[in-house]
């Protein structure tokens, strides 16, 4: 069984749309994150969510929106997208939120805007 | 802001050579260290997460130490199989800050030729 997926793998879509990413975790995991593999290949925080509440926001357009309907599933909602919102973004669970227990990622989910 | 510097960049070995690669970090307000090990077309998986000057882990073949006073942590690989060729990514945190917000380095990218 998967530990943490993620839907869909690959993503193409045109400048102007919204579109969603889903991710779920089976682990009974309390805390989900979001990354965004950047051009450079720097794999940086985008949010996190302990037990369905945001408990990081870093500095992301509000056309990015996480939801979290229960501590198993972090989806992530693009309104707007652009060009640069092409990257691989990467859905990850931990045990909670001390950054004491190792992070499990999602295989990735590749964004093009075209 | 907060580096997260990973030396080198790319690494190339023969089987059977034992390597090892360099993690630095801001040596103040230390809280976790992270190793992950990145396969291609895969997603990062643990590796150790450490916490105590001091620490030394093990898995197997590979290893990893940390110093938090002087700001570095080392992974060392023995007996390179090529089934070890990955990059190999740590990511820090700070005491305080947001919670749960983990800096990633870019990665020592590993090739174990047979």
């Amino acid at each position: 069984d998967t530990a943490v997926s993620q839907t869909p793998k690959y993503l193409v879509t045109q400048m102007g749309n919204d579109k969603s990413i889903k991710c779920e975790q089976n682990l009974g995991h309390d805390t989900m994150y979001w990354y965004k593999q950047d051009s450079k290949k720097f794999l940086k925080i985008m949010f996190s969510y302990n037990n369905k509440e945001l408990i990081i926001n870093e500095t992301v357009p509000n056309r990015f929106s996480p939801k979290s309907p229960d501590k198993a599933h972090l989806n992530l909602h693009i309104n707007s997208l652009e060009l640069g919102d092409s990257a691989v973004y990467f859905c990850a669970s931990s045990q909670d939120w001390s950054v004491r227990y190792e992070q499990y990622f999602g295989p990735g989910t590749r964004l093009t805007v075209t | 802001i907060l580096n997260v510097e990973q030396s080198p960049q790319s690494l190339h070995v023969q089987e059977g050579d034992s390597t090892n690669f360099t993690c630095s970090f801001p040596s103040s307000n230390f809280y976790a260290l992270h190793w992950y090990r990145w396969e291609t077309a895969k997603s990062p998986e643990a590796l150790f997460v450490m916490t105590l000057n001091g620490d030394e882990k093990k898995k197997g073949r590979i290893s990893a130490t940390l110093n938090t006073k002087e700001g570095y942590s080392y992974l060392y690989i023995k007996g390179s199989q090529p089934e070890d060729s990955a990059t190999y990514l740590c990511a820090f945190k700070k005491y305080g800050g947001s919670q749960g917000n983990l800096i990633f380095g870019k990665g020592t990218k590993l090739s174990v030729k047979p």
